[in-house]
């Protein structure tokens, strides 16, 4: 299996543009998690889904954020306006189930709004 | 709620010392415990965890773990470290019913 594949890699966009990230989980795979890390508050869960549902997304910092997941194999985060604190990288993550089960992340996209 | 303290956000040592990255937790319930390893640029990987039974937990590259209930701890060590050790270590806790908290992170630097 490939992993969990996150694009772009990296994004640099102004102010007040929209921005839409992407993630593939695992094939298989029931729960899709997005995380935002930063230096000053480093890791921290944005949302996570099971089976395609939102489950919680008390971590959504505001409205300008919003996550999908259309179907098992694909999920975005968009974030519309975009503003320059929400430079950070992005983590999507995948697991078989919650608890005991791994989490698997993918490579991030690293996001610099100007 | 869940929580994790990790103790010392940077940690340096000796290529061939002990390493010991510390972590605390908080669990209401049975927790199920966690250290994932970040190397620059990439996501964060498993190293191990703990969710029942053996206390002692070993994970790849030669680290392990030991759930000590009474002291709400999860320390990672490796008795020699490696320069290729170098990267950031997270600990986290989840349980069966709520989604998994990570710490702070403690990155770990390797002298030659």
């Amino acid at each position: 299996d490939a992993g969990v594949i996150q694009s772009p890699r990296h994004e640099v966009t102004e102010m007040g543009q929209e921005v839409t990230l992407r993630c593939k989980p695992i094939s298989g795979h029931d729960y899709l998690f997005w995380y935002r890390q930063t230096m000053m508050r480093g890791l921290e869960l944005l949302i996570y889904f099971n089976n395609n549902v939102p489950i919680d997304d008390s971590g959504m910092p505001e409205d300008r954020f919003s996550a999908k997941m259309p179907n098992a194999s694909f999920s975005t985060l968009k974030i519309q306006p975009s503003e320059p604190r929400d430079s950070a990288v992005y983590f999507c993550a995948s697991s078989l189930g919650q608890g005991t089960d791994t989490q698997y992340f993918g490579p991030g996209t690293r996001l610099t709004v100007l | 709620a869940q929580s994790v303290t990790q103790l010392g956000s940077h940690v340096s040592v000796s290529e061939g010392a002990l390493v010991l990255l510390r972590c605390n937790y908080s669990s209401s319930v049975p927790p199920y415990l966690f250290w994932y390893v970040q190397y620059p640029n990439q996501g964060l990987q498993l190293l191990l965890k703990y969710t029942t039974g053996a206390t002692l937990v070993k994970g790849i590259n030669g680290f392990e773990a030991e759930f000590k209930k009474s002291e709400t701890s999860f320390h990672l060590t490796k008795p020699s470290a490696h320069m290729s050790d170098a990267a950031e270590y997270f600990c986290a806790v989840s349980d069966l019913k709520n989604d998994m908290r990570f710490g702070a992170g403690t990155r770990l630097t390797v002298k030659p």
